[in-house]
């Protein structure tokens, strides 16, 4: 069964400085990966995804995430993050799982708390 | 359009008791998901749905959780004789199918179970 991992639970970080929230996943022959976030009191909404071609995904709000196949990575990354970023961020993962379901695996979510 | 909604948003409930949620789906959407979430422990996933047919039920964490889909539209998660731990943010989710495709979330109901 697929497993996700974000090794971190809480990411404190400064306004304007860069961030890294990692994720990773047990290896699979073909995966599609989602990074979603969850801003305070309201759902969980999807930040990027890939499924295939350029391994380099962005958001439309600064965010980017690098497929690593060798690695089994999916790192969230910003190189300027803004009080309004704090937040819950979830990785997911689907691969081919039970029958063909691929059925999404969510990590346990990383809080990004982003101080003035 | 509209979006995933769910109700009731809150539910408290004394323990013993019945409760059922309910999710109304983004129309044409086939696939339809519901996961748990609780505090620190991430989204764990119960149960899909892909038109009303439910293939795994195997992440209902007992035989107390039940949940079915009519229609390819609505579906209801049902927990008889509710437990404290029980207590969660029960998450709907939709997609237009299952495979690569993006989840619409609900914003959920918060279970408690007194």
């Amino acid at each position: 069964a697929q497993s996700v991992t974000q090794l971190d639970s809480q990411v404190p970080v400064f306004e304007e400085a860069p961030v890294e929230l990692r994720c990773n996943y047990s290896s699979s022959v073909s995966v599609y990966l989602f990074w979603y976030v969850q801003y305070p009191n309201q759902g969980l909404q999807l930040l990027l995804k890939y499924l295939s071609g350029s391994t380099l995904v962005e958001s439309i709000n600064g965010f980017e995430a690098e497929f690593n196949k060798s690695q089994t990575s999916f790192h969230l990354r910003k190189p300027s993050v803004h009080i309004s970023d704090t937040a819950e961020y979830f990785c997911a993962v689907s691969d081919e799982g039970s029958g063909g379901s691929y059925i999404p695996t969510f990590g346990r979510g990383t809080s990004l708390i982003v101080h003035p | 359009g509209a979006g995933v909604s769910q109700s009731p948003s809150n539910k408290v409930t004394e323990k013993g008791k019945d409760v059922e949620l309910r999710c109304d789906p983004i129309s044409g959407h086939t696939a339809l998901y519901w996961y748990r979430q609780s505090l620190g422990q991430g989204l764990e996933f119960l149960i899909y749905f892909q038109g009303n047919s439910a293939p795994d039920k195997s992440g209902l964490p007992s035989d107390r959780f039940s949940a079915e889909r009519t229609g390819g539209s609505v579906s209801t998660l049902t927990i008889q004789r509710t437990q404290q731990e029980d207590s969660a943010v029960y998450l709907c989710a939709s997609s237009l199918a299952l495979l690569g495709y993006e989840q619409y979330f609900g914003p959920g109901t918060r279970l408690t179970v007194t």
